[in-house]
């Protein structure tokens, strides 16, 4: 089965500084797709970023950048610049293919992100 | 593009109580999807509509719970005789099903159970 791990339940970042927020993965299908979400305390679930298992490349969306490592099954969301409206909680999540073509996700825990002023 | 709207916002209600959500997708999205979300925890599975077709359902989806897409446009999550342990956040997911399109959230819905 496919899971989904976050080992930082809260992390602390100075504004403007960047921060590394870590995600690891486990899978068999080769073909797969990685997530990450922002939730801020009002509770709404922000799309950031995707991967996708046969991308070259690392993603980069404005400030996030995913870091990318297939053999070490991770990927790691990267903040540029921190700003103090980054402060959420952040999820990583799968996507796993199930009956009748279902995309569900499969999350981890999250980490809860603080950046002080 | 409107976004996937959620009502209500919040639910208080009694313990044995029906409660009843809706989730408006964004229009062209024709994949539709309920999680749960606890205090701590990621979301999780619940079920899974394409078009008006229910094509999946968690096993945390007891028989007191029920879902529909009539017509595939909204869906409505039903539970019936509400308990303690489900009080939670139900979120609902649209997507349009591309190999790298994400799911689009609402803004969820807080039940809590008296």
């Amino acid at each position: 089965a496919q899971k989904i791990t976050q080992t930082q339940p809260g992390m602390f970042v100075q504004e403007k500084e960047a921060v590394t927020l870590d995600c690891t993965y486990d899978t068999s299908d080769p073909s797969y797709g990685l997530f990450w979400y922002k939730q801020p305390s009002s509770g709404e679930m922000i799309f950031l970023i995707y991967q996708g298992s046969y991308d070259q490349q690392n993603a980069t969306e404005g400030r996030y950048s995913l870091n990318f490592q297939k053999a070490r099954k991770s990927a790691n969301l990267v903040i540029s610049a921190s700003q103090l409206g980054d402060s959420a909680m952040y999820f990583c999540a799968m996507r796993e293919v199930g009956a009748g073509n279902n995309r569900k996700l499969i999350w981890g825990l999250g980490t809860s992100l603080a950046v002080n002023p | 593009d409107t976004g996937v709207s959620q009502n209500p916002r919040h639910k208080i209600t009694k313990r044995g109580q029906n409660v009843t959500f809706r989730c408006d997708p964004i229009s062209e999205h024709n994949r539709l999807y309920w999680y749960r979300q606890t205090l701590g925890q990621g979301p999780e599975f619940l079920t899974y509509f394409q078009n008006e077709a229910q094509l999946e359902k968690s096993r945390l989806l007891s028989d007191r719970f029920s879902a529909e897409r009539p017509k595939g446009s909204f869906s409505t999550l039903e539970i019936q005789r509400t308990e303690q342990g489900d009080s939670a956040m139900y979120l609902c997911a649209t997507e349009t099903g591309g190999s790298n399109q994400p799911q689009h959230f609402g803004d969820g819905t807080r039940l809590s159970i008296l």
